[in-house]
């Protein structure tokens, strides 16, 4: 049973543009909420978070938007750079603080064309 | 401040055989957190631990075992390994448990 979804194994953008990373949860308990960005062969780097009281938190070129009565969350990246070319996990947790620990998405492959 | 670290990076060890891992957080951080992360099941947590108790597990065998330090370093214990925990696994510290931040993580091949 998988609680958190990335539908999209993979995404590409051009340069330039805006990429939308979108995740989907079903446990209604989650209230925290976190992206991660991946290379291979490396740990997960830490994003971006909201808690589930915000609808949207901005950081940089990074915004995540929550719809808690769709469970549904996005990541927006504007402009994207080359250097966004990496796997994004959405991550959630019910207690914030994670003392559950982190229930992760799959993750999105996204590929940034010159 | 240093990051997350792992060691080793890499290991190779053989079925029957037992493996430790080692983590040591972001100074300051008293949470460590321990992931498997496979490409059937993606990242999947083991366990957490927090002023050297395990405060929550995940659904891992009792294989799967953890401790920690007065000093918060961390260490992850596989006894009678299978080709199945061939894995990257992931260390992640934070404050309180709150955002976690991961290790480069170590890679255990199981042959």
């Amino acid at each position: 049973d998988q609680q958190v979804k990335q539908n999209s194994p993979s995404l590409s953008v051009q340069e330039g543009r805006i990429s939308i990373l979108n995740c989907d949860y079903t446990n209604s308990m989650f209230d925290y909420f976190l992206w991660y960005k991946k290379y291979p062969a490396e740990g997960p780097t830490f994003l971006i978070s909201i808690s589930s009281i915000k609808d949207k938190n901005e950081d940089g070129r990074f915004t995540v938007f929550l719809n808690k009565s769709a469970k549904h969350l996005s990541l927006h990246i504007v402009p994207s750079q080359p250097g966004d070319s990496a796997v994004y996990f959405c991550a959630a947790s019910v207690i914030r603080g994670g003392a559950d620990g982190l229930t992760f998405g799959k993750g999105t492959h996204l590929i940034i064309q010159p | 401040k240093a990051g997350v670290t792992q060691t080793p990076r890499y290991l190779i060890k053989t079925r029957g055989q037992q493996v430790t891992l080692s983590c040591s957080p972001i100074s300051g951080h008293r949470s460590v957190s321990w992931y498997q992360q496979t490409p059937g099941q993606g990242l999947q947590f083991l366990f957490e631990y927090f002023s050297e108790t395990q405060r929550n597990k995940g659904n891992f065998p009792g294989r799967f075992s953890g401790r920690q330090f007065s000093n918060s370093r961390s260490e992850m214990n596989v006894s009678t390994l299978e080709l199945g925990d061939s894995a990257l696994y992931l260390c992640a510290s934070s404050l309180d448990a709150d955002t976690q931040y991961f290790g480069p993580g170590t890679r255990l091949t199981v042959l």
